[in-house]
């Protein structure tokens, strides 16, 4: 069966301070990866997508970045966070590019 | 512009009775709905989903309906049970997209003893 992980659950860190949160997938391939973000009191929004190996769609504008390394893996960074990254961030994988399946997630304060 | 809208914030049912979420939305070009169940701190977990070309789908104590001409859905669960206690999400899918799903701001579900 398959399995997302992601981690760290939780991160505090400083403004101007760099990110690197990471998702991995078990037992699929070549899977569509996300990376979603649920600011408090908001619904989800994409803020990546991937179809595969170094391919990397942005769907906002920010101070964020992805990449996709290997076929499971996927990568959110940033070089200097903002106050206004804070939030919860979610990793999920499609099997189809219907369904998502999403990770535990990473609860993420700029401080 | 919110394309996918869950007008209700929250939501409480008595235990055995039925719940019905509902969530509207404005992109006719949406082709697949989904619906998600969210616990605090953990990831959405998926419940249910519908395709454009259905009105109905039904699993378990879950039914999504889909109304195309009044671009609306709802998920019925019955009989409700304290644990279905969560957020739930309505999400859609834009025709051709990679499976890049438009969520709605959630209902709180409460199910009470």
């Amino acid at each position: 069966s398959q399995t997302i992980h992601q981690w760290p659950a939780t991160l505090v860190q400083p403004v101007g301070s760099p990110l690197s949160l990471e998702c991995t997938v078990e037992g699929t391939s070549n899977p569509n990866l996300y990376w979603y973000r649920q600011a408090a009191g908001r619904g989800l929004q994409l803020l990546f997508y991937s179809v595969g190996i170094g391919q990397i769609s942005s769907e906002v504008p920010q101070n964020l970045s992805a990449s996709r390394p290997q076929d499971r893996q996927f990568i959110l960074s940033s070089k200097k966070l903002l106050l206004s990254d804070s939030g919860f961030y979610l990793c999920a994988w499609s099997p189809t590019g219907n369904e998502a399946f999403f990770g535990q997630g990473t609860r993420l304060t700029v401080v | 512009d919110q394309q996918v809208k869950q007008n209700s914030p929250s939501l409480s049912v008595q235990e055995g009775r039925i719940s019905i979420l509902n969530c509207d939305y404005t992109n006719s070009m949406f082709d697949y709905f989904l619906w998600y169940k969210k616990y605090p701190a953990e990831g959405p977990t998926f419940l249910i989903s519908i395709s454009s070309i259905k009105d109905k789908n039904e699993d378990g104590r879950f039914t999504v309906f889909l109304n195309k001409s009044a671009k609306h859905l709802s998920l019925h669960i019955v009989p409700s049970q304290p644990g279905d206690s969560a957020v739930y999400f309505c999400a859609a899918k834009v025709w051709g997209s990679q499976g890049n799903l438009i969520f709605g701001k959630g209902t709180k579900l409460s199910v009470k003893p």
